[in-house]
């Protein structure tokens, strides 16, 4: 079974700063790992996906998330946040069984709040 | 590509009552996904089809729950004689088959109060 945990429910950020938001995953397989991100009254969105190769995974709107397989984290990271990016952010997992497969594991989210 | 929708984005029983919900994925995606959502946990995994065929179902999924995608279009959800504990947000989410299924893209959601 696989299970992720975010290790913050909320994290508080000056317009401008960086942030970090972690991500630590347990599986018993190999898993391909995501990023959602959740705006008020809206669907998910995919902000990046780590499947295989390079460990640095760029997304949109300026993110990016480091895969660490020794650590079994993926956190997400951003050098300079605006105040647009409040929202929830979800990890989730998909656990890899060698063909396709789609169901997500998510994290319980980490609410980013960004304060000018 | 006109997103995935979801309808009714809001509904309001009373316990016992069944319910009906409907969401149409992107056109061109086979897999089709249910997620439910409760205040403060993050989207858990109920179903998902691929084309018409029901492929998995999580047992949170239980007796009074089913899915349906009669034609591999839309699909139903519905839940029979609802329980307050079935309060939540049900999300609906498409995707491709192959590499592609990794990208799931999501509806906006119907949130269910049960009252």
């Amino acid at each position: 079974a696989q299970s992720v945990t975010q290790l913050d429910s909320q994290v508080p950020v000056f317009e401008e700063a960086p942030v970090e938001l972690r991500c630590n995953y347990s599986s018993s397989v190999s898993v391909y790992l995501f990023w959602y991100v959740q705006y008020p009254n809206q669907g998910l969105q995919l902000l990046l996906k780590y499947l295989s190769g390079s460990t640095l995974v760029k997304g949109i709107n300026g993110f990016e998330a480091e895969f660490n397989k020794s650590q079994t984290s993926f956190h997400l990271r951003k050098p300079s946040v605006h105040i647009s990016d409040t929202a929830e952010y979800f990890c989730a997992v998909s656990p890899n069984y060698g063909g396709s497969q789609g169901n997500l594991i998510f994290g319980k989210g980490t609410k980013l709040s960004v304060k000018p | 590509d006109t997103g995935v929708s979801q309808d009714p984005r809001h509904k309001i029983t009373k316990r016992g009552q069944n319910v009906t919900f409907r969401c149409d994925p992107i056109s061109e995606h086979n897999r089709l996904y249910w997620y439910r959502q409760t205040l403060g946990q993050g989207p858990e995994f109920l179903t998902y089809f691929q084309n018409e065929a029901q492929l998995e179902k999580s047992r949170l999924l239980s007796d009074r729950f089913s899915a349906e995608r009669p034609k591999g279009s839309f699909s139903t959800l519905e839940i029979q004689r609802t329980e307050q504990g079935d309060s939540a947000m049900y999300l609906c989410a498409s995707s491709r088959t192959g590499q592609l299924s990794y990208e799931q893209y999501f509806g906006p959601g119907t949130r269910l109060t049960v009252t």
